[in-house]
């Protein structure tokens, strides 16, 4: 158990749906990172949050749009589902101060659009 | 951008010892990082190289050379739980950049 939690485990929708990921970092942990994983594009990086500010952008759509909370959980919300959508969601989180060397992972949750 | 390679797959025995290649071409290196992947977990962080060298952890060991844009990652007295994905991670600015991975197996 990494300390990094993710709801829900899964979640199945329709094409064109929004949806909304949670994760909480492990605790004191400042900086949140999400990644998409498909069988075809691998482990792809999308977006990092740093004490609730955005500090850097991978290859995140349009469509898609995270945010960190005060109390540091972050959300990713996915917006007008397509189904190549679908895919693990993980996010993970590192201890300040260190470089973010060690990314702690989250067990992710399993989007399926149909 | 980011283009990193390794094998797709490699099988070894039980005991043996296991050295996976990765190769990248980047701009703003900082950081080459190693994670296993057991099939539907989260990545678990192996490794990390930031200078030209050698960093020993036990069954595993990560080796970087920066002018050469080349690291592996060995894997010495394999155990079965050895068996995973075992992905390359380079490092610019703050993005992670993952390659697709290299499926170990490891056979009786």
């Amino acid at each position: 158990d990494s300390g990094v939690t993710q709801t829900p485990k899964h979640l199945i929708t329709a094409t064109g749906q929004r949806v909304t990921l949670r994760c909480s970092p492990r605790s004191g942990d400042l900086s949140v990172y999400w990644y998409q994983q498909s069988l075809d594009q691998g482990l792809q990086f999308l977006i990092q949050y740093y004490n609730g500010e955005e500090r850097a952008k991978g290859n995140i759509l349009e469509r898609f749009s995270a945010q960190q909370f005060p109390d540091l959980h972050s959300e990713l919300n996915l917006s007008s589902l397509e189904l190549g959508d679908s895919a693990l969601y993980f996010c993970a989180s590192s201890v300040p101060g260190q470089g973010d060397n060690e990314q702690f992972f989250g067990p992710g949750t399993r989007l399926t659009v149909l | 951008g980011q283009n990193i390679d390794q094998p797709t797959e490699m099988t070894a025995t039980e005991g043996a010892i296991v050295q996976i290649n990765c190769t990248y071409q980047t701009s703003g290196f900082n950081g080459l990082f190693w994670y296993q992947q057991h099939a539907g977990e989260a990545p678990t962080f192996l490794s990390y190289n930031v200078l030209d060298g050698l960093e020993e952890k036990g069954r595993f060991s990560s080796f970087l050379s920066r002018s050469k844009g080349y690291s592996y990652l060995l894997l010495k007295e394999l155990q079965m739980k050895d068996s995973a994905s075992y992905l390359c991670a380079v490092r610019s600015d703050y993005k992670l950049s993952f390659g697709a991975g290299t499926t170990v197996t490891v056979r009786a």
